[in-house]
């Protein structure tokens, strides 16, 4: 299976939105698969903003928010902020017949 | 609070075994709640997943490297064990262990361990 696809990168000002996006096939995002988004800032560990398409967990922003339609799924930021600056990794989830993860390749926002 | 920590040799030589042990503490790798996985990065790349393991169930595994992975849980050590055989310099990485729950979220994780293949 092929990695998800994702834009290299992404870039806005202070205070401004911008949408992510991730697109797999009908056998991972568009199918029976749980979709989270995960934010990476340099040698650091990933940190999962988004789980579930549009859950955020406990302690995350609601500048952050998930959505997903067909076999793409989005992660928006509203009102940038300096430290949103950072790496983001969509993945994909299916556990119907087997276990399988898929991950995008990453998005790399810049804050201008 | 769940804390997973990654542990093992930094540079292994081309062709052997890369074994990896992931402690978990704050909570008890037998738990029905979690699944334990590895992820690896190589260095200025992205997120592969390399497999996942329920204690109570199978391991599965990336098909990529199915081959040459074997993952295991030692419960009585509440530990998580990686061995990937046969490694190449592709096989260079910072390897993470990281718990998620039935749906997939991965919201535990180590803070990570660069593996260097090189003779």
């Amino acid at each position: 299976q092929s990695a998800l696809t994702q834009p290299a990168s992404v870039s806005g000002s202070p205070g401004q939105s911008i949408t992510i996006s991730c697109t797999g096939t009908s056998s991972d995002i568009g199918g029976n698969s749980y979709v989270s988004w995960y934010q990476q800032h340099p040698g650091k560990a990933p940190k999962l903003m988004i789980y579930d398409v549009g859950n955020r967990p406990s302690g995350v922003s609601n500048r952050f928010s998930g959505s997903k339609s067909g076999n793409t799924a989005s992660l928006t930021i509203s009102g940038l902020q300096a430290e949103d600056e950072a790496d983001y990794y969509c993945s994909s989830y299916t556990s119907s017949t087997t276990l399988y993860v898929l991950f995008g390749g990453g998005t790399k926002l810049t804050v201008l | 609070q769940l804390q997973l920590q990654e542990s093992g040799p930094g540079l292994v030589k081309p062709s052997e075994t890369l074994s990896l042990t992931c402690t978990v503490s704050g909570g008890s790798i037998s738990s029905s709640s979690f699944y334990w996985g590895w992820i690896r990065q190589p260095p200025g790349k992205g997120l592969e997943w390399i497999g996942t393991i329920h204690h109570s169930g199978s391991p599965y595994h990336n098909p990529s490297l199915k081959s040459r992975v074997t993952i295991s849980v030692d419960t009585s050590k509440n530990q998580l064990s990686l061995k990937l055989r046969s490694v190449t310099a592709a096989d260079m990485a910072v390897y993470y262990c990281a718990g998620h729950g039935e749906l997939g979220e991965l919201n535990h994780w180590g803070q990570g361990t660069l593996v260097t293949v090189s003779a």
